[in-house]
């Protein structure tokens, strides 16, 4: 049972556009959710987070979305940069819950110059 | 450096031996987290600590392995008579233990079991 998808496997931008990432979720008692980042060989490195409470949180070029009615947040990067090529995972948990965060599969993000 | 840091980076075992990996947390951070992450796959959660307790694990877990926390500091998993389909990066992560929270991961030890 997957409760956190992310159904594009990899998306390829060119430099100075949007990438759009989205990420899916089917339980409703998810409350808190982040992106990450991860190049190989290293563990994923924590980008931006957003709380059910709010519908857009912003840091720098990266913008996180959340839809709850959908069950779904995507992150928006601005402009993209060759640097930003890597594989992005959504996670989510639940804040009355056990503290345990859900990953989804990924989605591999490739910014051509 | 004062992030999350893993021991070993690397290890190549044979199968049905037993490997251990460590794990130091960011000072003060109470809760830390084991994850094993597989080719095309995210992290895939399998335990947690609040402080020494361990609070919760995954059904992924079989009884081959333990996670410990002694003193509330480092954590060790271990895995007994490795088989091939441990093979796959082990994760640690932990985070201040103070509600929901982003959590700092550690660089990972890859496991191969030939």
């Amino acid at each position: 049972d997957q409760q956190v998808k992310q159904n594009s496997p990899s998306l390829s931008v060119q430099e100075g556009r949007i990438s759009i990432l989205n990420c899916d979720y089917t339980n409703s008692m998810f409350d808190y959710f982040l992106w990450y980042k991860k190049y190989p060989a290293e563990g994923p490195t924590f980008l931006i987070s957003i709380s059910s409470i709010k519908d857009k949180n912003e840091d720098g070029r990266f913008t996180v979305f959340l839809n709850k009615s959908a069950k779904h947040l995507s992150l928006h990067i601005v402009p993209s940069q060759p640097g930003d090529s890597a594989v992005y995972f959504c996670a989510a948990s639940a804040i009355t819950g056990t503290y345990k965060y859900i990953f989804g599969t990924g989605t591999r993000l490739k910014v051509l110059a | 450096d004062t992030g999350v840091s893993q021991d070993p980076r690397h290890k190549i075992t044979k199968r049905g031996q037993n490997v251990t990996f460590r794990c130091d947390p960011i000072s003060e951070h109470n809760r830390l987290y084991w994850y094993r992450q597989t080719l095309g796959q995210g992290p895939e959660f399998l335990t947690y600590f609040q402080n020494e307790a361990q609070l919760e694990k995954s059904r992924l877990l079989s009884d081959r392995f333990s996670a410990e926390r002694p003193k509330g500091s480092f954590s060790t998993l271990e895995i007994q008579r490795t088989e091939q389909g441990d093979s796959a990066m082990y994760l640690c992560a932990t985070t201040p233990g103070q509600g929901p929270e982003t959590q700092y991961f550690g660089p990972g030890t890859r496991l191969l079991v030939l």
